[in-house]
């Protein structure tokens, strides 16, 4: 099987801009989870989306979003981006067979935001 | 949020084992422990996880301490591929696939 894409795997934006990153899981996974990597602050969690609806969402602002489409692919959006959200953003699939108990994630290569 | 605190970097030789501790002194019952490992460039692997037994699979053995605050993850012959950043994580049973990584162990492999 193919693993996890994301697209697109570097960007620029400016402060003020949005973005908006996209994740296609491995086939046949329901549940992507998204994270934000810095070196200051590490691997955080953004949220999780499972079957088009959102069902964890860790502590970041609502200026970051996500969606996740019937086909499972997902997206995540940036709004009024600020220098802070330089980072790498993963996503990770799983199957999400298993409902509320932990699965193995599979992590994508990420993509790189810089906002200047 | 489950807290876990590893060292923040190790090195080893080639070829010998490697152990890699972590503390998790808040782990509640139904905390699985997972180990996933993130090498330079790359997004983090699945490495190992337990519950409350001893785990081993073809890459790696995890030891978790009888009363499950600290768990060890085992490289048995380190090679210079195993060179990357080491997370241990907890994930609790109701919030699944939430995982909070910690900051991670760096590894360093010696040729």
């Amino acid at each position: 099987k193919a693993g996890v894409t994301q697209t697109p795997r570097y960007l620029i934006k400016t402060r003020g801009q949005q973005v908006t990153l996209s994740c296609s899981p491995i086939s046949g996974h329901r549940s992507v989870s998204w994270y934000q990597q810095t070196p200051g602050q590490g691997l955080q969690f953004l949220f999780e989306y499972f079957s088009e609806t959102q069902r964890n969402k860790g502590n970041f602002p609502g200026r970051f979003s996500g969606r996740q489409f019937s086909n499972s692919r997902s997206e995540m959006n940036v709004s009024t981006l600020e220098l802070g959200d330089s980072a790498l953003y993963l996503c990770a699939s799983s199957s999400g067979a298993s409902g509320r108990v932990f699965e193995t994630q599979y992590f994508g290569p990420g993509t790189r935001l810089l906002v200047l | 949020d489950a807290k876990t605190t590893q060292p923040n970097s190790m090195e080893s030789n080639e070829e010998e084992p490697v152990h890699l501790p972590c503390n998790h002194s808040t782990i509640s019952g139904t905390d699985y422990i997972h180990w996933y490992r993130q090498l330079p460039s790359q997004g983090p692997e699945y490495v190992i996880h337990g519950l409350t037994s001893n785990v081993n699979n073809r890459m790696a053995s995890l030891a978790i301490a009888e009363d499950r605050k600290s768990s060890t993850l085992i490289l048995h012959r380190a090679t210079l591929r195993d060179a990357a950043v080491y997370y241990c994580i907890l994930s609790a049973s109701n919030t699944g696939n939430q995982f909070y990584f910690g900051t991670g162990t760096s590894l360093t492999v010696i040729p």
